[in-house]
């Protein structure tokens, strides 16, 4: 699976959108991009996942650049509840029945300030 | 029903002490996953289990042994733990579907604090 770099720290003041870039430049035409995040002492928490079309659910938004070698999370409307460490991993999406491993980096740690 | 239930939430055990840690889901996934996480890094794999099958071992150390009695149940059995275990360890689950080649995300649990003594 392809490596991602993501810068160790962000900070958002609450109400305004959250942009946490992600570096991917060795990704595959298999693989996919995820966005999970791990609020303090908790379990790492789904929140989206691409191919090459940008994708938006009720949590946020991903844009992938055109030749996919990097991406962004937004978080449209940051609350203190989205203090979180957000984690990027590129993985492939299909393929065999076999089960495979998501594999965490450093991650983001997003701090929404009041 | 999409939660991933680990059991016990936190656990003080002695080295020379036996003991379980219990991940439970009932979604009908048929992968699950254990993972390890010290303070302030990302988690790490330990074991897959796919098809309540062990697909893979992360070179884990033998004093922690899998175990997936049915599919909707994984066992983390310790024995003779060291200080250096002392960590988050967290169950996930996903699901693979080969007539489409689709996958669901992860699940996880909110893990077990445990604490080697």
């Amino acid at each position: 699976d392809a490596k991602t770099t993501q810068p160790t720290s962000m900070d958002c003041a609450e109400g305004r959108a959250a942009n946490l870039p992600c570096n991917h430049s060795t990704i595959s035409g298999n693989e996919y991009v995820y966005w999970y995040r791990q609020i303090h002492s908790q379990g790492p928490q789904y929140i989206i996942h691409g191919l090459k079309n940008n994708e938006t659910n009720e949590m946020a938004s991903l844009i992938i650049t055109e030749d996919r070698k990097s991406s962004t999370l937004i978080l449209p409307h940051a609350t203190l509840r989205d203090t979180a460490v957000y984690y990027c991993i590129v993985r492939v999406g299909g393929a065999s029945g076999s089960a495979r491993q998501l594999t965490f980096g450093s991650g983001t740690q997003l701090t929404v300030l009041p | 029903d999409t939660e991933v239930t680990q059991t016990p939430k936190h656990l003080v055990m002695g080295m020379t002490n036996k003991k379980s840690l219990k991940c439970e889901q009932h979604m009908g996934h048929r992968a699950m996953y254990w993972y390890k996480q010290k303070a302030k890094k990302p988690p790490e794999l330990m074991f897959v289990y796919s098809y309540e099958k062990l697909s893979i071992n992360e070179s884990v150390p033998s004093r922690f042994s899998p175990e997936c009695p049915n599919s909707s149940l994984l066992n983390l059995h310790l024995h003779a733990l060291q200080p250096e275990d002392s960590a988050l360890y967290l169950c996930a689950s996903s699901h693979y579907f080969p007539s489409t080649g689709s996958r669901t995300e992860a699940f996880f649990g909110q893990g077990t604090r445990l604490t080697v003594v």
